[in-house]
This record gives structure tokens, C-alpha cells and sequence, in this order.
């Protein structure tokens, strides 16, 4: 069974912090398959990274996505209000899982 | 605009059947994979079921295989969930995804554009 380890579960940080978010799968990413989103409270999740680096349409810069194989980061550098959210990894190298998640909270 | 609304949703007992559906628009549909994705109260998202574009490839996660089927209607640009023997941890929204931009032999999408969800409750 291919697993997705997200941590930390919660990051509580202040408006203008720089934000790093880890996925770590059990086995390799086949191609550095993988993706992150966002999702806001009450709303669906919405594309920001794919194939590990590649900045979604529309998505600011201040998200920079990085890693391959097994580890995965997500970095928000310099955190907008609207920014705080939930944030889930996926990846899409066999059939689809997720992560479990990391919440982004205002300290 | 590209847009997927979902419909279907509802409250059903256990044991009993449910369809939902996924009308899609802004977009060429007939080009595009498409995936179910579901999200049960308070918790994260499952893969539920994917789609190829003419519909020849099907693929299912393990808690809905046997019971879900997937299906689209490429002329009406539409996608469909056929659930059945529902039980009470199929409690979710259910959301409809389109793929990115696809690479050769990419096995699975990621997913580009969702759907605001449809909500399913079973429960006696």
C-alpha cells in the first residue's frame, strides 16, 4: 500500500512567516508524480504544485514546491492571510492517494 | 469559465443506492479524464474512481471496488457515480475532478479543476 506521510499535522505560524510543509511517501514517486493543494474552509481543494515543482496557473510565486523520491517539501514564503488552510499531497505515479494533511494555522 | 457542478446528493439508508452526477462546461470534455475524489466529515480526501477520456479505462479505490461504478456520457459532457450497498462510512462530500496536463504514459492525473461537491449521507 502506497502511503503519504504529511507533517506537522498543525503549523501555527504568524502572517508574514515563511511556511514548510514535508510529504514523505513509503516508496518512490514514480516521475516525482506528485501534487499539492490547498483547500480553504467549505470549499474544494484547489491545484497548486504539480509534478513536484511546477507552479499551477494563477497560483503566486511565494508557493515553491521541491523534492523527488521519497520527500516532498511545500514552502509558503511569506504567509497571507488567506493562505491559512489545509494543504494535501497526492500523488498520481500508480492509483491515487493522498496525505492526510497539514493544516496551516494563525499563531 | 471551467466549470463541474455536481448533483445527486442526498440521504439514503444503508444498503440502498444512489447516482450522482457531474455536468461539466468551459471546456472540452471528451479530452479530459476525470476522477472522483470524496471527503467524509472532518477528514481528508479519498480517492474514490477515475475515468479515462473515451470512457475504456476505469479504475476504483479499494473501499468502493464492487460497489461504485464510474461512468460518462462524453456527448452531454457529463460524468456519473453509480453507487451501490451504500453503508454509513460512505458519509462524504463527493467532489468531481478534471485532470492536468497529462504527460505520455502518465499512469493517473493530477487534478486541475474540482467541483464545489455533492453531499451523501447514509444513515438509518
Amino acid at each position: 500500500e502506497f502511503v503519504l506521510t504529511q507533517s506537522p499535522g498543525t503549523l501555527s505560524l504568524s502572517p508574514g512567516e515563511r511556511a514548510t510543509l514535508s510529504c514523505r511517501a513509503s516508496q518512490t514517486v514514480t516521475n516525482n508524480y506528485l501534487a499539492w493543494y490547498q483547500q480553504r474552509r467549505g470549499q474544494p481543494p484547489r491545484l497548486l504544485i504539480y509534478r513536484a515543482s511546477n507552479r499551477a496557473t494563477g497560483v503566486p510565486d511565494r508557493f515553491s514546491g521541491r523534492g523527488s523520491g521519497t520527500d516532498f517539501t511545500l514552502s509558503i514564503s511569506g504567509l497571507e492571510p488567506e493562505d491559512f488552510a489545509l494543504y494535501y499531497c497526492q500523488q498520481y505515479g500508480g492509483p491515487i492517494t493522498f496525505g492526510g494533511g497539514t493544516k496551516v494555522e494563525i499563531k | 469559465d471551467e466549470r463541474l457542478v455536481e448533483s445527486g446528493g442526498g440521504v439514503v439508508q444503508p444498503g440502498t443506492s444512489l447516482r450522482l452526477s457531474c455536468a461539466a462546461s468551459g471546456f472540452s470534455f471528451r479530452r479530459h479524464s476525470m476522477t472522483w475524489v470524496r471527503q467524509a466529515p472532518g477528514k481528508g480526501l479519498e480517492w474514490v474512481a477515475n475515468i479515462n477520456e473515451n470512457g475504456s479505462n476505469k479504475d476504483y479505490g479499494d473501499s468502493v471496488k464492487g460497489r461504485f461504478t464510474i461512468s460518462r456520457d462524453n456527448g452531454r459532457s457529463a460524468l456519473y457515480l453509480q453507487m451501490n450497498s451504500l453503508r454509513g462510512d460512505d458519509t462524504a462530500i463527493y467532489f468531481c475532478a478534471r485532470d492536468g496536463a497529462r504527460e505520455p504514459f502518465q499512469p493517473f492525473p493530477f487534478l486541475a479543476v474540482w467541483g464545489k461537491g455533492a453531499t451523501v449521507t447514509v444513515s438509518s
